[in-house]
């Protein structure tokens, strides 16, 4: 069927070390796959994203980097912060002309 | 320039009532899409409506519709509402909408069913 798998649904990372959060996606046909980050109590905003033709993009601490062959893509946090703690939500076109999105990853940094 | 509101923010129902859920896009956004946010479940698709027309819908039962104004603001209502419809109900919006664009969420309109 039509999904997208995110893992692990928590992580905890000390402050300063590195966060990966894993998504796979069900369609080959898959051209978008956007980052949103909710923060406790809001709402959820777009932070990166990736198009097909590329392999890898960065923002400053954060990148994301995606695999077509395998279906799968990563957010990658550096040097985390206090502020980075949320839940993180991938999400994929998989063709049907609307989001699908994984369930989440509640990222908590340790000071 | 003004970000998407929703209004209620917050919601109690009684089982078996309906509710009236309102979502103004941003300025220029013709595209409404609404989601049902629970734990554990992420962000669940329920339908988008772009220039007033339904244009794509996700696999909830008839009881979920929606409508969009001409002015873009759009509308979800929720019939005969069950225990298990708790939940943050978030609207977004973009320019033309679609699966390959930002899309921008609002504050969501927390309902609470008892």
């Amino acid at each position: 069927g039509e999904n997208v798998e995110q893992h692990p649904s928590t992580l905890s990372v000390q402050e300063g070390d590195s966060a990966v959060i894993k998504c796979t996606y069900s369609d080959s046909a898959s051209n978008y796959f956007p980052w949103y980050k909710q923060e406790l109590g809001k709402r959820p905003q777009l932070i990166i994203d990736i198009r097909s033709n590329v392999g890898e993009k960065k923002d400053q601490r954060i990148a994301v980097t995606l695999n077509k062959t395998a279906k799968h893509f990563s957010l990658h946090i550096t040097e985390t912060q206090p502020e980075d703690s949320a839940v993180y939500f991938c999400a994929a076109d998989l063709g049907n002309e609307k989001l699908t999105f994984g369930t989440g990853t509640r990222l908590t940094i340790i000071p | 320039k003004a970000g998407v509101t929703q209004t209620p923010r917050y919601l109690i129902k009684t089982r078996g009532q309906q509710v009236t859920l309102s979502c103004s896009p941003i300025s220029g956004h013709r595209s409404v899409s609404w989601y049902q946010q629970t734990p554990g479940q992420g962000l669940q698709f329920l339908f988008e409506y772009f220039s007033e027309t339904q244009r794509n819908k996700g696999n909830f039962p008839g009881r979920f519709s929606g409508r969009q104004f001409s002015n873009s603001r759009s509308e979800m209502n929720v019939s005969t509402l069950e225990l298990g419809d708790s939940a943050l109900y978030l609207c977004a919006s973009s320019p033309v909408g679609g699966a390959n664009t930002e899309a921008f969420f609002g504050q969501g309109t927390r309902l609470t069913v008892v």
